[in-house]
């Protein structure tokens, strides 16, 4: 099993959508969680951190469910410049970051 | 403030030779990463450092590939005797320490084996 699953998609979503993805992660003893964003062939950047209580930033919404072990991805009223592959990334107790798969995201006018 | 710096952005060797990718991470930051990125997946950890030490060398390949981040100078990743799969985007990534999930990453250096 993986340490970090993600449905690789592609979404293809209309704009004003609203689209959400989904992570499971495999060890329990994971510390924290992120979303990142990564653009064709460039490097990822961190789109948002993953609260347990979740947390939102404008059209984004995270949240963690830690009994589960699984984490989510909301957007909403999606727009042509969400187009891009989501990357759900957990960290270990010895720091080590790993990243999901990536779902890719297309959102058409 | 430069942000993490990789070079070459694009190399390409033969078949038995070697490559080397250098990272320069961010100013003030001790913690460097590096992830390789095979067309069409996502990013495979690869290794962890800091200044002087390996951290986690987990999801290095046993055999020609090594890694390191000297007291001074860019960190290097070093393949021996490149074979086609070794083509790849490799990704150098900094963070300022253990405590943020948050890693500054470079463009990448792609890797084309012939």
């Amino acid at each position: 099993r993986k340490e970090v699953e993600q449905d690789p998609g592609p979404f293809n979503v209309p704009e004003g959508a609203t689209v959400a993805f989904n992570c499971t992660y495999s060890n329990s003893a994971s510390q924290s969680f992120f979303w990142y964003r990564q653009d064709c062939r460039k490097e990822p950047k961190l789109l948002m951190s993953v609260y347990s209580s979740g947390n939102e930033d404008g059209r984004f919404t995270a949240q963690l469910n830690r009994a589960s072990q699984y984490i989510s991805l909301l957007i909403r009223d999606s727009k042509l410049s969400d187009s891009a592959t989501y990357l759900c990334v957990v960290v270990s107790n010895t720091g080590k970051l790993i990243f999901g798969q990536g779902t890719t995201l297309q959102v058409k006018p | 403030n430069a942000g993490v710096m990789q070079n070459p952005r694009h190399l390409v060797r033969r078949r038995g030779q070697e490559a080397r990718l250098r990272c320069s991470p961010m100013k003030g930051h001790s913690h460097v990463y590096w992830y390789r990125q095979l067309p069409e997946e996502g990013l495979k950890f690869m290794v962890y450092l800091q200044k002087e030490n390996i951290i986690d060398e987990s999801g290095m390949p046993k055999e020609r590939f090594s890694a390191e981040f000297p007291k001074e100078g860019p960190s290097i990743l070093r393949i021996q005797q490149v074979v086609r799969g070794d083509s790849a985007a490799y990704f150098c990534a900094s963070s300022p320490g253990l405590d943020t999930g948050e890693l500054f990453f470079g463009e990448g250096s792609r890797l084309t084996v012939l």
